[in-house]
């Protein structure tokens, strides 16, 4: 059975707080990894996809990376219009759906 | 372009009702899937759609919920004689296919049943 875990559940860092979110899987044959920021009372905005270890994403203020057990969602820097929560999400090889962790919640303070 | 878009935005039922949610995906997006996002259980898989072919519906939790999708297209998904343990974010998200992996996601309907 795929598992995703998040952690920590939740992170309060100061504006410029540079941190991490971490993301471990387990899944029978990884098709990808995805990232998505969830803001209050709104469905899930896509991120990034990552597809093979070693690989790095990045947009804005965020990097994405993975290893074979693991990703990682580096936040430089942050700023207050950065606080959502942020999930993770696998794919299999052999599967439609996404499973999801249970999103690490982000608060910048300014 | 416009994004996979969902009705009602809000729906408060009493128990034993039926309800029927709506989901509009991305135009030319011909996978479509709905998912439940609950408090204390994230985000959970329910039904998928991938043109013509059967859909997927090992996320279903009960024969209580049943899907549609017609003309490839729009999808309706109905939850017969709801509990109060169906209130929930009811999410649809849609893919341009399966092997284009990335899902894209409307903005949920909240279901409160009472």
């Amino acid at each position: 059975e795929d598992q995703v875990t998040q952690s920590p559940e939740a992170l309060r860092l100061q504006e410029g707080e540079s941190s991490s979110l971490n993301c471990s899987y387990t899944v029978s044959g990884l098709r990808g990894l995805f990232w998505y920021r969830q803001d209050p009372g709104k469905g899930p905005e896509f991120l990034f996809t990552l597809y093979s270890a070693g690989e790095e994403k990045e947009k804005e203020r965020l990097k994405a990376t993975l290893t074979k057990k693991e990703s990682f969602l580096h936040i430089t820097a942050p700023k207050p219009e950065d606080s959502a929560t942020y999930l993770c999400a696998v794919r299999p090889n052999a599967g439609n759906m996404l499973t999801f962790g249970g999103g690490t919640r982000l608060m910048v303070k300014p | 372009g416009a994004g996979v878009s969902q009705s009602p935005s809000n729906k408060v039922t009493e128990k034993g009702k039926d309800v029927e949610l709506r989901c509009d995906p991305i135009s030319g997006h011909t996978a479509l899937y709905w998912y439940r996002q609950s408090l204390g259980q994230g985000l959970e898989f329910l039904i998928y759609f991938q043109g013509n072919s059967a859909p997927d519906k090992s996320g279903l939790p009960s024969d209580r919920f049943s899907a549609e999708r017609t003309g490839g297209s729009v999808s309706t998904l109905t939850i017969q004689r709801t509990q109060q343990e169906d209130s929930a974010v009811y999410l649809c998200a849609s893919s341009l296919g399966l092997a284009v992996e990335t899902q894209y996601f409307g903005p949920g309907t909240r279901l409160l049943v009472l």
